[in-house]
């Protein structure tokens, strides 16, 4: 059966700091794979997604970035962590298009 | 902004009652798709309908889709304190993208 790994589950950064965040996916191959954040009570903001290795969609403009150098794997950096960067990190996966498996998210706090 | 707003924000309600929430988006849409999230969880998919569809059933959901006003409803029928959690509709537009409301936080009360 198909799983999805996402990590760390806590992080509290200082600004000014780097961020790398992974998910990867198991048990299918050539997922569409997105990164969604979450303000605190807030909808979800899709802010990449990727339907192959080294395809990346950005509809957010900002510091951070996104990287697909395996096909079952995303990853979401950022050279200089912002304070509006704290939020809930949420990576998901659709094979189908019909719908989205989320990994279990990742609360940053950008300290 | 593509994102669909849900009504109301948030809701609270007795154990047994029925729990309906509502969903606007803006744009032309392949299917509409409503999770749940449960505090500070990642989503997870309950049902979804697709746009020449005006309704669909999964045990105690009942999701109904009017293209024409462009919203959506997600009923919940006889609600137990365990579907506490932020309900979520999402809308495919184009091929990849999934467009997600603001949500409605449901709490039942036992």
């Amino acid at each position: 059966s198909q799983t999805i790994h996402q990590w760390p589950a806590t992080l509290v950064q200082p600004v000014g700091s780097p961020l790398s965040l992974e998910c990867t996916v198991e048990g299918t191959s050539n997922p569409n794979l997105y990164w969604y954040r979450q303000a605190a009570g807030r909808g979800l903001q899709l802010l990449f997604y990727s339907v192959g290795i080294g395809q990346i969609s950005s509809e957010v403009p900002q510091n951070l970035s996104a990287s697909r150098p395996q096909d079952r794997q995303f990853i979401l950096s950022s050279k200089k962590l912002l304070l509006s960067d704290s939020g809930f990190y949420l990576c998901a996966w659709s094979v189908t298009g019909e719908k989205l498996f989320f990994g279990s998210g990742t609360q940053l706090s950008v300290l | 902004s593509q994102q669909g707003e849900e009504d109301p924000q948030a809701l609270s309600i007795q154990e047994g009652e029925n729990a309906t929430m509502n969903c606007s988006y803006k744009t032309s849409i392949n299917n509409l798709q409503w999770y749940r999230q449960n505090s500070g969880r990642g989503l997870v998919h309950l049902i979804l309908i697709r746009s020449n569809e005006r309704e669909k059933h999964s045990g105690r959901l009942r999701v109904t889709l009017d293209t024409s006003k462009k919203s959506s409803s997600l009923l919940i029928t006889a609600s137990r304190a365990a579907d506490t959690a932020s309900y979520f509709c999402a809308t495919r537009a184009g091929t990849y993208k999934y467009i997600f409301g603001t949500g409605t936080r449901l709490k039942v009360l036992a």
